[in-house]
């Protein structure tokens, strides 16, 4: 079984500034795929980024990067110079890879505020 | 390329009522998975479908079913409402089953008085 950990509730961020919101994972699976997510107030989920378990270099999507360390199982999110549009719950999330099916798990997720 | 579309996107059922939600995923995605999503129990995987077939399932009861179409469309139905079965249903879509990115759609809110 997988489980995701986010400890951060919420977040506060003044814009322009650097934010990163913590993700710890726990899986027995060798071969795994992270993701994170923005949920808007509006509720759809928006893909932010990936970083595959076996990949060597951090996964970076313009102002969002992965810090991944796979021996601390931690996947954190980077983003650089914070948008007043920021302000979302982010979910990081985990999906084994294997030929047949699984599921992605989500975490409890963070609430991030930017302010201006 | 159109993204992963959910009708409705607002519903209002009262106790006892069934409930049938659409979902159409991204052009050329086969996969397509649910989600409901309430403040207490946070994101739960419903079902995955892929190809016409249900490939996975996650613990919820008899009540919530789902199917899928042959143009890759999908609809959920939740029979004999509870007040517990309010939450926002999710409707995610990818290329294929293991490992690819899913996509979500705006979702359906869903309110049982």
């Amino acid at each position: 079984a997988q489980k995701i950990t986010q400890t951060q509730p919420g977040m506060f961020v003044q814009e322009k500034e650097a934010v990163t919101l913590d993700c710890t994972y726990d899986t027995s699976d060798q071969s795994y795929g992270l993701f994170w997510y923005k949920q808007p107030s509006s509720g759809e989920m928006i893909f932010l980024i990936y970083q595959g378990s076996y990949d060597e270099q951090n996964a970076t999507e313009g102002r969002y990067s992965l810090n991944f360390q796979k021996a601390r199982k931690s996947a954190n999110l980077v983003i650089s110079a914070s948008q007043l549009g920021d302000s979302a719950m982010y979910f990081c999330a985990m999906r084994p890879r294997t030929s047949g099916y699984s599921t992605l798990t989500f975490g409890k997720g963070t609430m991030l505020l930017v302010s201006p | 390329k159109a993204g992963v579309t959910q009708t409705p996107r607002y519903l209002i059922k009262t106790r006892g009522q069934q409930v049938t939600l659409s979902c159409s995923p991204i052009s050329g995605h086969r996969s397509v998975s649910w989600y409901q999503q309430t403040p207490g129990q946070g994101l739960q995987f419903l079902f995955e479908y892929f190809s016409e077939t249900q490939r996975n399932k996650g613990n919820f009861p008899g009540r919530f079913s789902g199917r899928q179409f042959s143009n890759s469309r999908s609809e959920m139905n939740v029979s004999t409402l509870e007040l517990g079965d309010s939450a926002l249903y999710l409707c995610a879509s990818s290329l294929d089953l293991g490992t690819e990115t899913q996509y979500f759609g705006p979702g359906t809110r869903l309110l049982v008085l």
